[in-house]
């Protein structure tokens, strides 16, 4: 089966450019998170979809930030415009079903994203 | 005091050894625990859940304490594939609020 598939692997641009990451969750499952990971705060959870809809969108860094659930199957997260202090690894991962927290959840590979 | 708070380390050990992690965590209305791992540039793996009586997968034991809010991993026989990140994860559902917080992680290193 197909794993969580996340695009691009990698992503270097220059500060100011719009920056758009996508994620395809594994089939069936009913809940998406976006994560971002650095050095020095660990992994961050940004913002989770069940059923394609936004649930919590806390940890959302700023305006500058959005994600789209528009279907099952695909998310993106968008960055816009985009600052060297985004530079960081964002994963993307996926649950069975809306107990999420008692769920493990699947991770992509993530997209390593370098903001010059 | 951080929410979820790990030693990280790291903890260099030869192979063969015992090594054990803590992960400390401040809310008591916490529901859910979990190990992952985590190599170096890869994504996190689900190593195993922690039960309430603790339970054990192979060479690996997890173990939750309530009254002292922490949850361990315990490594017997370790082998240098066990080089890794290994993150602890709280989980907590209070009606609305669903909260799930992932530790900096402890990094191990197995040395031949």
């Amino acid at each position: 089966d197909a794993g969580v598939i996340q695009s691009p692997r990698h992503e270097v641009t220059e500060m100011g450019q719009e920056v758009t990451l996508r994620c395809k969750p594994i089939s069936g499952h009913n809940s998406l998170f976006w994560y971002r990971q650095t050095m020095m705060r660990g992994l961050e959870l940004l913002i989770y979809f069940n059923n394609n809809v936004p649930i919590d969108d806390s940890g959302m860094p700023e305006d500058r930030f959005s994600a789209k659930m528009p279907n099952a199957s695909f998310s993106t997260l968008k960055i816009q415009p985009s600052e060297p202090r985004d530079s960081a690894v964002y994963f993307c991962a996926s649950t069975r079903d809306r107990a999420w927290s008692n769920q493990p959840q699947h991770f992509g590979d993530g997209t390593r994203l370098s903001i010059l | 005091r951080k929410e979820v708070e790990q030693d990280p380390g790291p903890f260099n050990v030869p192979e063969g050894a015992t090594v054990a992690f803590n992960c400390t965590y401040s809310n008591s209305a916490s529901q859910s625990f979990f190990w992952y791992r985590q190599d170096c540039r890869k994504e996190p793996k689900l190593l195993m859940s922690v039960y309430s009586s603790g339970n054990e997968d192979g060479r690996f034991t997890a173990q939750l304490n309530r009254a002292s809010q922490y949850i361990s991993l315990l490594i017997r026989d370790s082998k240098l594939s066990d080089s890794a990140t290994y993150l602890c994860v709280v989980a907590s559902n209070a009606g609305n609020n669903r909260k799930l917080i992932w530790g900096l992680g402890t990094s191990l290193a197995v040395n031949p």
